[in-house]
């Protein structure tokens, strides 16, 4: 089972929106509605912030946001903040039960 | 509130099997599954495999298959994983991860997660 594609990187300024991208395959993102979003912060356990691919738990910020078209999972934050900068992780179940990370996206607040 | 409680870090050598423990706390522990997810030094997260604590049914990542166990133990709701024949490259720290639900869609998000458990591999 091979990672999700993601963004090693991205940025942007305090106010702006990002979007980072999960590219999978038809054997995984493409086959089911169940992308989910994690935040890690340096030294903490993962938080989650979507799950099936763009509900938002309770508690998380109506600026993260999640969709997902054929292969490819999508996460925006708009209004970005400087607590938001943070590693990001895709996860997909991949059938059999089974499930897959993406490699991580570092979100830098410049 | 929901909790999982992991065990200590923990040093081994190469060739050696580590066990770490997740004690659940605040939910019925037999209603959700259990994930196991590892995360090496500066890298990502990566999904090891679940246990269905009502009757210890598992499913491993295919790179784990035959190195790792999930077990539990329902009188103290604490799931373990054994991972053995270790090597530098599994050093990390393991976490247990709850999921949100109980359906289908519903085991594939981890809304609960442990502290994490750093575990060393080195002679």
């Amino acid at each position: 089972q091979s990672a999700l594609t993601q963004p090693a990187s991205v940025s942007g300024s305090p106010g702006q929106s990002i979007t980072i991208s999960c590219t999978g395959t038809s054997s995984d993102v493409g086959s089911y509605n169940l992308v989910s979003w994690y935040q890690q912060h340096p030294g903490k356990a993962p938080k989650l912030m979507i799950y099936e691919a763009s509900k938002r738990p309770s508690g998380v910020s109506n600026r993260f946001s999640g969709s997902q078209s054929g292969n490819t999972a999508s996460l925006t934050i708009s209004g970005l903040q400087a607590e938001d900068e943070a590693d990001y992780y895709c996860c997909s179940y991949a059938g059999s039960n089974t499930a897959v990370f993406g490699g991580g996206t570092h979100l830098t607040v410049l | 509130q929901v909790q999982l409680v992991q065990s200590g870090a923990e040093v081994k050598k190469p060739g050696a099997s580590v066990t770490v423990s997740c004690k659940a706390s605040g939910y019925s522990f037999t209603t959700y599954y259990m994930h196991w997810v590892r995360q090496a030094p500066g890298q990502g997260l990566e999904w090891m495999g679940i246990i269905n604590p009502s009757d210890g049914s598992t499913t491993y990542a295919q790179k784990f298959q035959g190195r790792v166990t999930f077990t539990r133990d329902t009188s103290t709701s604490t799931v373990y994983m054994e991972l053995s024949s270790q090597r530098s490259e599994d050093t990390a720290i393991y976490f247990c991860a709850r999921p949100g639900g109980t359906t289908m869609g519903g085991t594939w998000f981890f809304d609960n997660w442990g502290q994490g458990t750093l575990v060393i591999v080195s002679s």
